[in-house]
């Protein structure tokens, strides 16, 4: 069974932190995805990366950073948090860019 | 315009009822698709790949149409622990692209 964890379930922040989301899977898988999901507007794209060190952007990559130092670990970055950033951080991975994995998301809060 | 599309519903059916899905996608390219299934609060979960062919998994049948571009998910003898949201994915070259759900909910 693929395992995919997340450091936190629920986070609530200040403007203008910075904000540290971890994603850790146990299966070796290449891929891993940072994603966000917003009433209405569905799961949207944040980042990915298909190699340690590499990243891509998605659709929505202004405001965050991300860092994939080892395989099973990627790691979102909201380097001065706003309230627009309210929001279910859903990170997944896969072998393939087709079938993916979640973890249980991180519902962060800006206050 | 969304590049995928979907219903959101909600579809309300009692048990034991069949109920149908319909997902549009607007980009030709696309290459695979899949239907996920998303509980109250809980993280996606893969239900299906779907294929030109069509294709089955017990109660479950996932159909494609590249023509028209279009997916559905038909669901028979419904079941209350079907009550979820669906989503549809359409992915192309290292993306995937999720619809906004569609919500299914199964009463007695």
């Amino acid at each position: 069974d693929v395992k995919v964890t997340q450091s936190s379930r629920y986070l609530v922040k200040r403007t203008g932190e910075k904000v540290f989301l971890e994603c850790v899977q146990d299966m070796d898988h290449e891929n891993m995805f940072w994603y966000r999901q917003d009433p209405g507007l569905g799961l949207r794209l944040i980042y990915f990366s298909y190699d340690v060190k590499m990243k891509e952007k998605g659709d929505i990559p202004e405001g965050y950073s991300v860092s994939r130092e080892k395989k099973e670990r990627f790691s979102l970055i909201l380097e001065s948090a706003s309230t627009n950033q309210t929001s279910m951080y859903l990170c997944a991975t896969s072998t393939t860019f087709y079938e993916q994995y979640f973890g249980p998301g991180t519902r962060l809060t800006v206050t | 315009r969304k590049e995928v599309e979907q219903d959101p519903g909600p579809f309300n059916v009692p048990e034991g009822a069949t109920v149908a899905f319909n997902c549009t996608y607007s980009n030709s390219a696309s290459q695979s698709f899949f239907w996920y299934r998303q509980d109250c609060r809980k993280e996606p979960k893969l239900l299906m790949s779907v294929y030109s062919s069509g294709n089955e998994d017990g109660r479950f049948t996932a159909q494609l149409n590249r023509a028209s571009q279009y997916i559905s998910l038909l669901i028979r003898d419904s079941k209350l622990s079907d009550s979820a949201t669906y989503l549809c994915v359409a992915a192309n070259a290292g993306k995937s692209t999720f619809g906004d759900g569609t919500t299914l909910t199964v009463k007695p």
